[in-house]
This record gives C-alpha cells, structure tokens and sequence, in this order.
C-alpha cells in the first residue's frame, strides 16, 4: 500500500519557468511533509518541510503549499535554475519516538536553457 | 564533521553470499534508519533503531538483520543475498519524530 503518491515520475522545465510536483496521503495521522532533493551519486537532502497547521512555506524561490483537506501538498520551484536538476521525492510521518518517513516514488526533474 | 559514513561505497555480491553494511554518524542522533532505493519505488524503510538499543522493521525487512551497536553505529546485514536485494542502500540518522532524517551517500549493492 502506497500511503505516498508523487506526481509526475518526470519534468522538463525551461530555465526560468516554474516546477510544480504533487503528492498526496491517505494516512491523516501524518504531521510532519518534507521534501528532499537527491543528486546523482548522493543521499537525499532535506529541502524544506511543511507542518498541517499552516496552508504555504516558502524559502527563497522553493515553496509547499498545503492542503489538508484534501490531504494534498506540493513543492513550487520558481525561476528554475539548470542547478535544480535533480531528483525530488515527498515524504510524510508522524510524530512519535522516530521520523519514519514514507517517501513518494521520486520526480525527476530536468531544467533547460 | 563528517555526518553519515557509509561503508562500502560500491559491492557486488554473488547469490547466497553474506555481507554487512556500516553506517556511523557523528551528529548525536538517538535514531537511525537504513532505507534501500530502487527505480520507480522511492525509498523504502528496511529497519530503524529510535534509540540505542532497540531496533524495529520498517516496511520491507525480509533478508536483513541489523545492530544498533552503539550511538554512533548501525549495520545491515545480508545473510544470504538474492537478486531482488540488488539496490542502492542508504543510512539515515535523526532526532526525534516529526525531525528531518540526515542521509549518508549510500552503498550500491549488486547481487548476481
């Protein structure tokens, strides 16, 4: 069972333009969203997180939004830079003893010139 | 400071032979995980110790075994490799829940 879903699997942006990539849970015990971005050859790397209690958070040009009704959130990258390429995965836990992330299945994403 | 230490970077094993994946951390996080990646899957909990001592199954525990052999140390270990285990393995270390996980550069494991 998937508790995760990320949306598209890949991404062709042109430099400049705007990434968007969905996810969505079905466990309503989640608490905790980040985002992580991977590069070729290295372990994932923290990216921003989201908490439910707020609708949006943005850190420079990388922003979630949040929608918990619809148990919903995806990462906006404005202006996109050649530099961003790389791949992204969503993930979700739940508050406890341990972060047990369940990831999505990753979003590659190529940004052009 | 390195962070998360993975080692090997790179192994290939033959079907039936055993072998151990070391992850050390230098953060003083009380939780560590190891996740294998595979294409289309995203990342996949394996095991996680919360605190030194303890160790739980995560999502796809069968074939491995791990230690928590101090703060610092956690080890996978492969008994018997088979095929489906070839994967891109990786240690996570974190603090608490609701706290991001720090990552190492993972072990590329092939099984033939």
């Amino acid at each position: 069972q998937q508790q995760v879903k990320q949306s598209p699997q890949s991404l062709i942006v042109q430099k400049g333009g705007i990434s968007i990539i969905n996810c969505a849970y079905e466990n309503t015990a989640f608490d905790y969203f980040p985002w992580y971005q991977q590069f070729p050859g290295k372990g994932p790397a923290l990216l921003i997180a989201i908490r439910p209690d707020v609708s949006e958070k943005k850190e420079g040009r990388f922003t979630i939004s949040f929608n918990k009704s619809a148990k919903q959130f995806s990462l906006h990258i404005m202006d996109s830079q050649p530099g961003d390429s790389a791949t992204y995965f969503c993930a979700a836990s739940s508050a406890g003893t341990a972060s047990k992330l369940t990831f999505g299945t990753g979003t590659r994403l190529q940004v052009t010139l | 400071n390195a962070g998360v230490t993975q080692t090997p970077k790179f192994q290939v094993l033959k079907t039936g032979q055993s072998m151990t994946l070391q992850c050390a951390q230098d953060m003083n996080h009380n939780s560590m995980y190891w996740y294998r990646q595979d294409p289309g899957m995203g990342l996949r909990l394996i095991y996680y110790s919360a605190s030194e001592g303890t160790t739980d199954k995560g999502e796809v525990p069968n074939g491995y075994n791990v230690s928590r052999l101090n703060k610092r140390e956690f080890s996978l270990r492969l008994e018997s490799a088979a095929p489906s285990q070839t994967s891109v393995y990786f240690c996570a270390t974190g603090r608490t829940g609701g706290s991001p996980l720090h990552f190492g550069n993972g072990t590329r494991l092939t099984v033939t």
